[in-house]
């Protein structure tokens, strides 16, 4: 089986901009969860779908949005991009409560 | 407040001879305990797991340690290898989205 893809895997935004990332899971898995990773921080839970429904919600602001389509890819959005949201976003996939990552997507806002 | 705490940020181990990596964790209600092994510019990937009915699983070289009463898990390597030098990322969950510590940069020096 494939495993966790992500596009893009880099990205340079510029402060007050918007970006978009995307998310294929493990075929047959239908919950997608992504974490931000930062080298002070560790991995912080983001959100997490299933069945195009957000299940669970972490502690971001309203700026940080995600969605799941039909097919369970996913995405997430980040709008008016802080520099402090450089990071590496981290997608996965599972079927129960082992998580399946994604190689992740290095966000750098200048 | 960290639920999930690994307070060596690092840890330099000659090959041959034992790693040990520790996690404390806070929340009671976690039942279910996981390592993961990050390299750089890849996803953390699953290495091991513990529930909280055992205090013991052992997979090859990695054998994991719970001790719920101190709220203590550790991971032990032997024997430690160049190749498992990497991020160890301890993760809890109970009937939540898995919380991560900070993660513990292993160093195996040939």
């Amino acid at each position: 089986k494939a495993g966790v893809t992500q596009t893009p895997r880099y990205l340079i935004k510029t402060r007050g901009q918007q970006v978009t990332l995307s998310c294929s899971p493990i075929s047959g898995h239908r919950s997608v969860s992504w974490y931000q990773q930062t080298p002070g921080q560790g991995l912080q839970f983001l959100f997490e779908y299933f069945s195009e429904t957000q299940r669970n919600k972490g502690n971001f602001p309203g700026r940080f949005s995600g969605r799941q389509f039909s097919n369970s890819r996913s995405e997430m959005n980040v709008s008016t991009l802080e520099l402090g949201d450089s990071a590496l976003y981290l997608c996965a996939s599972s079927l129960g409560q082992l998580l399946y990552f994604g190689p992740g997507t290095r966000l750098t806002v200048t | 407040d960290q639920q999930v705490k690994q307070n060596s940020p690092s840890l330099s181990v000659q090959e041959g001879r034992i790693s040990i990596l520790n996690c404390d964790y806070t929340n009671s209600m976690f039942d279910y305990f996981l390592w993961y092994k990050k390299y750089p510019a890849e996803g953390p990937t699953f290495l091991i797991s513990i529930s909280s009915i055992k205090d013991k699983n052992e997979d090859g070289r990695f054998t994991v340690f719970l001790n719920k009463s101190a709220k203590h898990l550790s991971l032990h390597i032997v024997p430690s290898q160049p190749g498992d030098s990497a991020v160890y990322f301890c993760a809890a969950s109970g009937n939540t989205p898995l919380v991560f510590g900070k993660g513990t940069r292993l160093s195996v020096i040939a």
